[in-house]
């Protein structure tokens, strides 16, 4: 099984900030099969990035994705009210399906 | 439009079964993949299983073999999760979720079902 680790855990910034989350695998993924999704309380999680890179229906274009095997990265380029969430990075490159535990980016 | 409509919350016993749903509509309901995903009380989100509608291929996540049941009903686009027996460790809430092969991601979420187990 593939282990996700994000980090930090707690991302505390200030709207108009930039903010990067990290997801860190515990052996190689395939790029195409590394997702993001947005979790805000109460809600349904969103999937905001996949493929690594592509940016979902509707996902604006502050939100990006980049790395390779086993390191990767959110991106939020400056940081809206709205974008203060629960952030979890996903891969199914093998099986089973895994997901990362989170970083919770919050308002400082 | 494209969506997945659970069904409601649930408050059971332990030791009580369980099945909740899982309606597709909006998109062709047996070209892809629907996925269980548990989210326990302030916890992440973990993987149960998959199932194709098409022809009821079922994988399950090693953690919940055996623990729970996933089936789908093609000629009314419904999915299924199904519990024997529960416990109050079941107490979560419980998304469904497309897999779309496109993206290879859950690119369509349920509304989420909250089960609660007590006593």
């Amino acid at each position: 099984e593939i282990v996700l680790t994000q980090s930090p855990g707690t991302l505390s910034l200030s709207p108009g900030e930039r903010a990067t989350l990290s997801c860190r695998a515990s052996q190689s993924v395939s790029s195409s099969y590394l997702a993001w999704y947005q979790q805000k309380p109460g809600q349904a999680p969103r999937l905001l990035i996949y493929d690594t890179s592509s940016r979902a229906t509707g996902i604006p274009d502050r939100f990006s994705g980049s790395g390779s095997g086993t390191d990767f990265t959110l991106t939020i380029s400056r940081l809206e009210p709205e974008d203060f969430a629960m952030y979890y990075c996903q891969q199914y490159s093998s099986s089973p399906l895994t997901f990362g535990p989170g970083t919770k980016v919050d308002i400082k | 439009e494209v969506q997945l409509v659970q069904s409601g919350a649930e408050v059971k016993k332990p030791g009580e079964s369980l099945k909740i749903s899982c309606r597709g509509s909006g998109y062709s309901f047996t070209s892809d993949w629907i996925a269980w995903v548990r989210q326990m009380p302030g916890k992440g989100l973990e993987w149960m299983g998959v199932i194709y509608p098409g022809d009821s291929d079922i994988r399950y996540s090693p953690s919940f073999l055996g623990q729970v049941t996933i089936s789908a009903d093609k000629s009314i686009s419904t999915a299924y999760l199904q519990w024997r027996s529960l416990k109050a460790s079941d107490t979560a809430i419980y998304y469904c979720a497309r897999y779309s092969s496109d993206w290879n991601a859950l690119d369509i979420w349920g509304q989420g079902t909250m089960v609660t187990v007590s006593s």
